[in-house]
């Protein structure tokens, strides 16, 4: 039961450029979305969220959209860095809010 | 440093085997989440404590258990071990329960298994 789903396991993007992340839901309860970035031997770090009642939110260089009539987000990050090459998790809490749901993730490469 | 300390960093091990992972959750932080990350897999919910009691349960497995001790650090039971199990197991802590726009999850550097 896979109710968050990236279904684009990697992305290659060219260095200055936009890199866009998909991620899809099943649960129209969701009411609450975040991205994790995780680094290699470390663990999944908090990068930004977004409620419902929001169709977009901005934090520097990354940018959240939320189209809930699609239940698809997606996550913008422009300029795109070298340092920005890591594994990207969507996830949205579930069962009361006592856990977060995390799709399969997308492992974004930025070339120089 | 995300505060959350996982012992041990790497382990490996044979099949039947029983092991335990260890969670130091960051200060202050009365929840803690462990979650299975297996090859090509995003990350496995498996069971939240919160100051010591059972708050949520996932996909664990009837051969794993875990535990939250009185001075918050959890550990993770992993018993008669078979191939499959192999995989990086992370915790993760928060300052509450639910609602996580105000409880984001902190996670530590995960304990990575290997059982041959």
């Amino acid at each position: 039961d896979q109710q968050v789903k990236q279904n684009s396991p990697s992305l290659s993007v060219q260095e200055g450029r936009i890199s866009i992340l998909n991620c899809d839901y099943t649960n129209s309860m969701f009411d609450y979305f975040l991205w994790y970035k995780k680094y290699p031997a470390e663990g999944p770090t908090f990068l930004i969220s977004i409620s419902s009642i929001k169709d977009k939110n901005e934090d520097g260089r990354f940018t959240v959209f939320l189209n809930k009539s699609a239940k698809h987000l997606s996550l913008h990050i422009v300029p795109s860095q070298p340092g920005d090459s890591a594994v990207y998790f969507c996830a949205a809490p579930n069962q009361g809010a006592q856990k977060l749901v995390f799709g399969q993730g997308t492992r974004l490469t930025i070339n120089p | 440093d995300s505060g959350v300390t996982q012992t041990p960093k790497h382990l490996i091990t044979a099949t039947g085997q029983r092991v335990t992972l260890r969670c130091s959750p960051r200060s202050g932080d009365l929840s803690v989440y462990w979650y299975q990350q297996s090859l090509d897999q995003g990350l496995q919910f498996l069971i939240q404590y919160y100051n010591g009691e059972e708050r949520a349960k996932g996909n664990i497995l009837e051969r794993f258990s875990a535990q939250q001790f009185p001075d918050l650090h959890s550990e993770l039971n992993l018993s008669s071990l078979e191939l499959g199990d192999s995989a990086l197991y992370f915790c993760a802590s928060s300052s509450g329960t639910g609602w996580f726009g105000a409880n984001v999850l902190t996670f530590g550097a995960g304990s990575r298994l290997t059982v041959l």
